[in-house]
């Protein structure tokens, strides 16, 4: 089945600092990859998801990269502030919906003002 | 549009007895999931249901089970009570299979003692 590898566990930047958070899959038949964002105490909130016909997707100051030769995909943060401090997960669907996400570690990402 | 309702909030048991947990999807959203989040294993998928149907399963032992009523709501049920059970019980819905996001509740705290 598929396996979601997730680094650093923890990542501590100054605040205007960029956060790179890197996920790899296992699964090739993986094609949809999204991005939850946990805040202490709270549930845990889709930021941004790409899918397997696209190399980049942006949001303002978020991106997402993907990689399917390598099977890895990474989320990028610039200018960041306290407010983006929480729990990442990254997550792989390895039959192309939303049902059955298989979720990394989680990133721990602490903003220092 | 109400969110996803989890209850209870907060439950303790004893190893041996059993739990329900149940959810309540988004209006309109057919697939509930269930997932269980602890600090060292992230986000675990349990199960899924679609339209009262089991739709995938996890691995789990079969103490855990599940069910979905003819109004989307779910219940998932624990039996025989472990220490190793404590965690946080996350229930997610989606309207589609190829709507991409899952929407999570606020989960249900369970601790066995």
């Amino acid at each position: 089945g598929e396996n979601v590898e997730q680094h650093p566990s923890t990542l501590s930047v100054q605040e205007g600092d960029s956060a790179v958070i890197k996920c790899t899959y296992s699964d090739s038949a993986s094609n949809y990859f999204p991005w939850y964002k946990q805040e202490l105490g709270k549930r845990p909130q889709l930021i941004i998801d790409i899918r397997s016909n696209v190399g980049e997707k942006k949001d303002q100051r978020i991106a997402v990269t993907l990689n399917k030769t390598a099977k890895h995909f990474s989320l990028h943060i610039t200018e960041t502030q306290p407010e983006d401090s929480a729990v990442y997960f990254c997550a792989a669907d390895p039959q192309g919906g939303s049902e059955k996400l298989v979720f990394g570690k989680g990133t721990k990402l602490t903003v220092n003002p | 549009k109400a969110g996803v309702t989890q209850t209870p909030r907060y439950l303790i048991k004893t190893r041996g007895q059993q739990v329900t947990l149940s959810c309540s999807p988004i209006s309109g959203h057919r697939s509930v999931s269930w997932y269980q989040q602890t600090p060292g294993q992230g986000l675990q998928f349990l199960f899924e249901y679609f339209s009262e149907t089991q739709r995938n399963k996890g691995n789990f032992p079969g103490r855990f089970s599940g069910r979905q009523f003819s109004n989307s709501r779910s219940e998932m049920n624990v039996s025989t009570l472990e220490l190793g059970d404590s965690a946080l019980y996350l229930c997610a819905s989606s309207s589609a299979r190829d709507t991409g996001e899952l929407f999570f509740g606020e989960g249900s705290r369970l601790t066995v003692l």
